[in-house]
């Protein structure tokens, strides 16, 4: 079985400030892939990222940043010099390659940019 | 450039009573799936389709049946609505093995 966990379960930060939200994941498989997707006011729910599990390098997208480490399961996200428009629910999902090839979600941070 | 369409946005239904949930994508996509969102629950599968042809349950199939229509189409069907069923509905789809999911819109689906 596989497992997301998103334990902050609501952010409240004042724009500009850095804010990083976690995840951890369980899995058995040692091929697996993690997804960031995104969920603004408006309901629909955007890619940001898929990392595969052979690359731990770290990513940055311009404000966005991902840390994935292996050894302590975790796949956290940050947003630097936070805005109001990146206030959403932030999801934070697995893939492996068994059952079914499923995408696995966790529960989802709400993060609220106050300007 | 439409991607991933379901429809209806939103509907109410009162218990007992029966619906279809649409959905079409036009991204000759091999796979499609059915999720439910609800608060604090994240998305849940209920069922996914891997190719035209075949179906499979995911982790809360109960209470729905699904139909891969063709590889564009694959709706949900609930029989019998019951209140646990409110909730909204995101059907999605994906190219192949390990490729990311795109969504459609949502369906705000309430049983009263």
């Amino acid at each position: 079985a596989q497992k997301v966990t998103q334990a902050q379960t609501e952010i409240s930060v004042v724009e500009k400030e850095d804010v990083t939200l976690d995840c951890v994941y369980e899995t058995r498989d040692t091929t697996y892939y993690l997804f960031w997707y995104k969920q603004p006011p408006s309901g629909e729910l955007v890619f940001l990222i898929r990392r595969n599990s052979f690359d731990e390098q770290n990513e940055i997208s311009g404000r966005y940043s991902w840390n994935f480490q292996k050894s302590t399961s975790s796949f956290n996200f940050t947003i630097t010099a936070s805005q109001v428009v990146d206030s959403a629910v932030y999801f934070c999902a697995l893939m492996n390659n068994n059952a079914g090839n499923m995408l696995t979600f966790g529960g989802g941070t709400r993060l609220m940019v106050k300007p | 450039n439409a991607g991933v369409t379901q429809t209806p946005k939103f509907q109410v239904l009162k218990t007992g009573q029966s619906m279809t949930l649409q959905c079409a994508q036009d991204m000759n996509h091999n796979s499609m799936y059915w999720y439910r969102q609800d608060p604090g629950m994240g998305l849940r599968l209920i069922y996914y389709s891997a190719s035209e042809g075949t179906t499979d349950k995911g982790e809360v199939p109960n209470g729905y049946n699904v139909s891969r229509l063709n590889k564009r189409e694959f709706s949900l069907r609930l029989e019998s609505a019951a209140p646990s069923q409110t909730s909204v509905y995101f059907c999605a789809s994906r190219r192949g093995i390990n490729e990311k999911l795109f969504f459609g819109s949502g369906t705000q689906l309430s049983v009263l």
